[in-house]
């Protein structure tokens, strides 16, 4: 699996975009990009994923470089929930299921 | 309506016991995961069941034995505790290209 790099930490202040960048310059051409979350003592939750084309949910916008080298979750209006670790991890995924490998991710603190 | 649930949420016991802890999950997913997270935050794949079948193994000490008596259900057996098995425990499922649902996690406390 490709690796990837994100920044240890990062602050936003409520009602602001936070932006989350994560470098994958590795990604081969099925990888998918994945986006989880971990707010303290919860189970990782997932946010989004892309391919190539950027995606959008009720959560969050997925931003993919052209290169596909890099990507930047938005999260368009942070509120003091989105505090969290925040994981981008590269994957193949298969039928069979697959494992995803968490990196250090980036900790996100959302601030009044 | 919980979706992946584990029990116990918490665990603790001394060096040299044997204890299992549980995993449902109600989605209708086929496949099903443990992690662990260590002390420092690191989550790493332990074992993952595709229809009942083991298909990932990490490298992980035989003491820990996976247990899936049916699709729903995948549980975590370890012999012989020992102190550095002191960790939170996350149970996850999924379905073909599915992202992977997380329960709350087991901590476990090896005195």
């Amino acid at each position: 699996d490709a690796k990837t790099t994100q920044p240890t930490s990062m602050d936003c202040a409520e009602g602001r975009a936070a932006n989350l960048p994560c470098n994958h310059s590795t990604i081969s051409g099925n990888e998918y990009v994945y986006w989880y979350r971990q707010i303290h003592s919860q189970g990782p939750q997932y946010i989004i994923h892309g391919l190539k084309n950027n995606e959008t949910n009720e959560m969050a916008s997925l931003i993919i470089t052209e290169d596909r080298k890099s990507s930047t979750l938005i999260l368009p209006h942070a509120t003091l929930r989105d505090t969290a670790v925040y994981y981008c991890i590269v994957r193949v995924a298969t039928n069979s299921g697959y494992a995803l490998n968490f990196g250090k991710g980036t900790s996100l603190l959302v601030t009044p | 309506d919980t979706a992946v649930s584990q029990t116990p949420k918490y665990l603790v016991t001394q060096m040299g016991n044997d204890k299992s802890i549980k995993c449902e999950q109600n989605l209708g997913h086929d496949t099903m995961y443990w992690y662990k997270q260590d002390s420092k935050k690191f989550l790493k794949i332990m074992f993952s069941y595709n229809n009942k079948e083991l298909i990932i193994n990490e490298t992980v000490p035989n003491r820990f034995s996976p247990k899936s008596p049916d699709k729903a259900h995948l549980n975590l057996h370890i012999n012989s505790l020992e102190l550095g098995d002191s960790a939170v425990y996350f149970c996850a499922s999924s379905s073909g290209n599915s992202p992977l649902h997380f329960g709350n996690g087991t901590r476990l406390t090896v005195t």
